[in-house]
């Protein structure tokens, strides 16, 4: 059964800093995997999504990386900005042409940049 | 264009009551999945529908069904609602992988539907 974790479940960062949210799972068989960020209280908001044959996508100031033989994901965000506050959730969908497909989702890293 | 459209937003009902979530996917998509996200449990998946057919389902009880349109829209239903239903309910809508490519095959959620059981 695959199972996502991501780590911190929680950071607090000063405006301007880089940091990295990280991403793992069990079962290395995925298609791809998607990073989305979910404001409180509303629906998710897709930032990067990562085939499984890539190693990286970037958006902006968003870098994601996959490794799968290691079954890990990283999202990068450079220079946060207080607008970057969000719950930012790890999804991975197993599953090939023809089989059900699903996402499975970590529980999220909840980011608060402080002015 | 307009995205995934959840209605209603909100909904307070009462233990043992019946409920309906709408879903409107992005126009031409044709899949529409379901999730439940509560505190304790994250995102869970309930069901996917591809061309009015369910194609896949999570390990939800059989309260949970849904149901898909000709048109792509997308009903769920609980019926005998428990407090332990009360969550937000999402939907997610994406295009055929066929046609979408795997570089663009991905999920399009809407804001989901505040469900609370009192």
């Amino acid at each position: 059964k695959q199972e996502v974790t991501q780590i911190p479940a929680a950071l607090s960062v000063p405006e301007g800093e880089n940091l990295v949210l990280n991403c793992s799972f069990t079962d290395s068989a995925i298609y791809n995997l998607q990073w989305f960020r979910q404001d409180p209280g509303k629906g998710l908001t897709s930032l990067l999504l990562i085939q499984s044959s890539q190693r990286e996508q970037t958006s902006g100031r968003l870098n994601a990386s996959l490794d799968k033989s290691s079954g890990r994901s990283t999202l990068y965000i450079a220079a946060s900005q207080p607008g970057d506050s969000a719950t930012y959730l790890c999804a991975v969908m197993k599953g090939w042409k023809g089989e059900s497909e699903k996402l499975v989702f970590g529980k999220g890293t909840k980011l608060t940049v402080n002015p | 264009k307009a995205g995934v459209t959840q209605t209603p937003r909100y909904l307070i009902k009462t233990r043992g009551q019946q409920v309906t979530l709408s879903c409107s996917p992005i126009s031409g998509h044709r899949s529409v999945s379901w999730y439940q996200q509560t505190p304790g449990q994250g995102l869970q998946f309930l069901f996917e529908y591809f061309s009015e057919t369910q194609r896949n389902k999570g390990n939800f009880p059989g309260r949970f069904s849904g149901r898909q349109f000709s048109n792509s829209r997308s009903e769920m239903n609980v019926s005998t609602l428990e407090l332990g239903d009360s969550a937000l309910y999402l939907c997610a809508s994406s295009l055929d992988r066929v046609f979408s490519g795997d570089a663009n095959y991905g999920y399009t959620f809407g804001s989901g539907t505040r469900l609370t059981v009192v």
